[in-house]
């Protein structure tokens, strides 16, 4: 139980374009949904938090208007990276806070953007 | 905020040998401590966790300590095998309210590399 769908795997884009991840959950109501950047061989760092039907809460020196954060349903969070360029390439983890019983943490399999 | 400290950054065993990283942190309202394991372009795993109200919890070769005292907890990995090796996180989380509620800090990585 407790699985999050992470679309697309990989994705490659011109720079300006824009570009939507997608993370579903599958079995489970996903209130709140957390982003993660992680470059080659360094820890995640935290992009924002998002709460199901209200704004994104952005952690410090993350950019909101490059970075929207959607999270307009209980199953559905998605991230769109803005007028892309090349440093934004990185490899993106979503996270999804649930609770059985106990609260625990699911991520999905991440999707690797690279911006040409 | 949460800063966790994780060690060591890269870490190799033999075969069979048994393997510890530690992590050390500084919120003390932090009470949910998870080990992911994350390969190679892919979102990272839960493998181990343990919450504030025990010391020690195992599952089958793995184990965590936690030391609330002395804010430190570790990963004990037994009879390592070729398929061990990935990068190991660990992360903390405060979920009892506060500004960090129910946000994972993690710590910085190890590489585990485990020789046949």
């Amino acid at each position: 139980g407790a699985v999050v769908s992470q679309h697309p795997s990989r994705v490659i884009c011109k720079s300006g374009t824009s570009v939507k991840i997608e993370c579903r959950s599958l079995d489970f109501q996903a209130t709140t949904m957390f982003w993660y950047r992680q470059f080659p061989k360094k820890s995640l760092m935290l992009m924002a938090t998002s709460n199901e039907g209200s704004k994104a809460t952005y952690e410090q020196g993350v950019e909101k208007d490059k970075f929207l954060i959607n999270h307009a349903s209980l199953t559905l969070s998605t991230l769109t990276v803005t007028s892309a360029h090349p440093e934004d390439s990185s490899f993106y983890i979503c996270s999804a806070r649930f609770r059985t019983g106990v609260y625990g943490y699911t991520f999905g399999s991440g999707t690797r953007l690279t911006v040409v | 905020g949460e800063n966790v400290e994780q060690h060591p950054s890269t870490l190799s065993v033999q075969e069979g040998d048994s393997a510890v990283i530690k992590c050390t942190y500084s919120d003390s309202a932090s009470n949910y401590f998870p080990w992911y394991k994350q390969e190679l372009g892919k979102g990272p795993q839960l493998i181990i966790d343990i919450r504030s109200n025990v010391g020690e919890k195992k599952d089958q070769r793995i184990a965590v300590t936690l030391n609330k005292t002395a804010k430190h907890f570790s990963l004990h990995i037994t009879e390592t095998q070729p398929e061990d090796s990935a990068v190991y996180f660990c992360a903390a989380s405060p979920n009892a309210g506060g500004t960090s509620y129910g946000k994972l800090t993690f710590g910085q990585g190890t590489i585990l590399t485990v020789h046949p």
